[in-house]
């Protein structure tokens, strides 16, 4: 019964190859967020995305690309991935914009 | 470059005491500003913003900010800071209110000092 669930847990890959993370969210919410976790361990967003906008932090390189099939997943594509994109990646969604939300338990993605 | 700059990664202030996020900004065109907060454990909430009018936009939880256009400036202010509003603080500019790209700044974590 998670409520939002990202998978998979752990990623390890080399540079150069293209992946994705998914995430899903069984609580019925409008937004979903992807961030990403600094070395300090500060939560820096990503893309907030609801049916009705993007909102994308243009500091995100453009591998990364936000997809969401339907309203209740967010999954992240990275492409030709780098060694400095190794990071925890966490989603999570809220009701609206705005409001407190529900973060998954993170993606552990290693490029070697 | 279009770019946000938070000069302050982190300040603590005493509970009760007066705040000032500096926020500075470069950018082509008019931007749009904001000014959002992430708390511990939450996503991100949008404390004020500004296109034109007054300078001085008033904001949400007693938040206010003032734009002065001579020196790209964005600074976010509160009078007397509650213990609630530790959290991370991000500048942003972009091209419209929303359904755009937005540019944050790299954040400002304050801490309250009871």
């Amino acid at each position: 019964d998670t409520a939002v669930s990202q998978t998979p847990k752990y990623l390890v890959t080399q540079m150069g190859n293209d992946k994705s993370i998914k995430c899903e969210q069984n609580l019925g919410h409008d937004t979903m967020y992807w961030y990403k976790q600094d070395s300090k361990k500060f939560l820096k967003i990503m893309f907030s995305y609801n049916n009705k906008e993007l909102i994308i932090n243009e500091t995100v390189p453009n591998r990364f690309s936000p997809k969401s099939p339907d309203k209740a997943h967010l999954n992240l594509h990275i492409n030709s991935l780098e060694l400095g994109d190794s990071a925890v990646y966490f989603c999570a969604s809220s009701p609206r914009q705005a409001v407190k939300a529900f973060f998954g338990q993170g993606t552990r993605l290693t490029v070697v | 470059a279009q770019s946000v700059t938070q000069p302050d990664i982190h300040i603590t202030v005493s509970e009760g005491a007066s705040l000032e996020l500096r926020c500075n900004y470069s950018y082509g065109a008019t931007p749009y500003l904001f000014w959002y907060v992430q708390s511990p454990g939450q996503g991100l909430q949008l404390l004020l913003k500004y296109f034109s009018g007054d300078t001085l936009v008033q904001g949400i939880k007693g938040f206010e900010a003032e734009f002065k256009r001579s020196q790209s400036s964005f600074n976010l202010r509160k009078p007397s800071v509650h213990w609630s509003d530790a959290a991370e603080y991000f500048c942003a500019v972009g091209r419209t209110f929303s359904a755009s790209k937005i540019i944050f700044g790299s954040g400002t974590r304050l801490s309250i000092r009871p």
